[in-house]
């Protein structure tokens, strides 16, 4: 089975900086990659399908891009709204798995 | 709009089953799928499996498909994950998450969660 790492585990950043999480698939995946948001005690939520489209509703300051093996997520101002846990997921075939998540602090 | 709406937590002793049912309301429940992820406590969450209601293919985890049993009633757009022989490691929180019928867009739509609690 493909492999999902992500890159750091976690991050601490202050408020209107630029965040960029990266994740990597153990074999090549295409754009199957989504990206998720986890709040605390919260549902998580899709933020990024495809790799780079974003869902509708969701803030334009979130990015992905990457194709094959090698993945990010950038938030480019980050605001304390966005301290969360972030996952990525392949779907190109089954297993579906999701990367081991990155937690997103504000200074 | 599309809505999940699981079933109730449940406390169950080692080596017992445990089944947790989502309803699906606000859309064509036999034009999707669904997942079922859980997430134990302080960690990641965790695939375990898909069932593509359009075409009633059924993908398992490496490592749960001894033990998960996933099913579906389309009469009441309603889907069913049964977890066997329960361990302390299986406590977690259980979500159902609806996909598309060709899993094109991301995990969409996620139910609640129904917390699971494995202890003797």
């Amino acid at each position: 089975d493909i492999q999902m790492t992500q890159s750091p585990s976690s991050l601490s950043a202050s408020v209107g900086d630029r965040v960029t999480i990266t994740c990597r698939a153990s074999q090549g995946i295409n754009t199957y990659l989504a990206w998720y948001q986890q709040k605390s005690g919260e549902v998580p939520k899709l933020l990024i399908y495809g790799a780079s489209t974003l869902r509708s509703g969701v803030p334009s300051r979130f990015s992905g891009s990457g194709s094959g093996t090698d993945f990010t997520l950038t938030i480019s101002s980050l605001q304390p709204e966005d301290v969360a846990t972030y996952y990525c997921q392949k779907y190109d075939f089954a297993p579906f798995t999701f990367g081991p998540g990155t937690k997103v602090d504000v200074e | 709009q599309a809505q999940l709406v699981q079933s109730g937590g449940e406390v169950k002793k080692p080596g017992a089953s445990v089944k947790v049912s989502c309803k699906a309301s606000g859309y064509t429940f036999s034009y999707y799928g669904i997942n079922w992820v859980r997430q134990a406590p302080g960690q990641g969450l965790e695939w375990m499996g898909w069932y593509n209601v359009y075409n009633g293919h059924t993908n398992y985890a490496q490592g749960l498909q001894d033990r998960l049993i996933m099913t579906t009633d389309t009469s009441t757009s309603t889907a069913y994950m049964e977890l066997r022989s329960l361990r302390s490691d299986d406590t977690a929180v259980y979500y159902c998450a609806r996909a598309d019928k060709g899993y094109y867009y991301g995990v969409d739509v996620w139910g609640p969660g129904t917390t699971v609690t494995v202890s003797s």
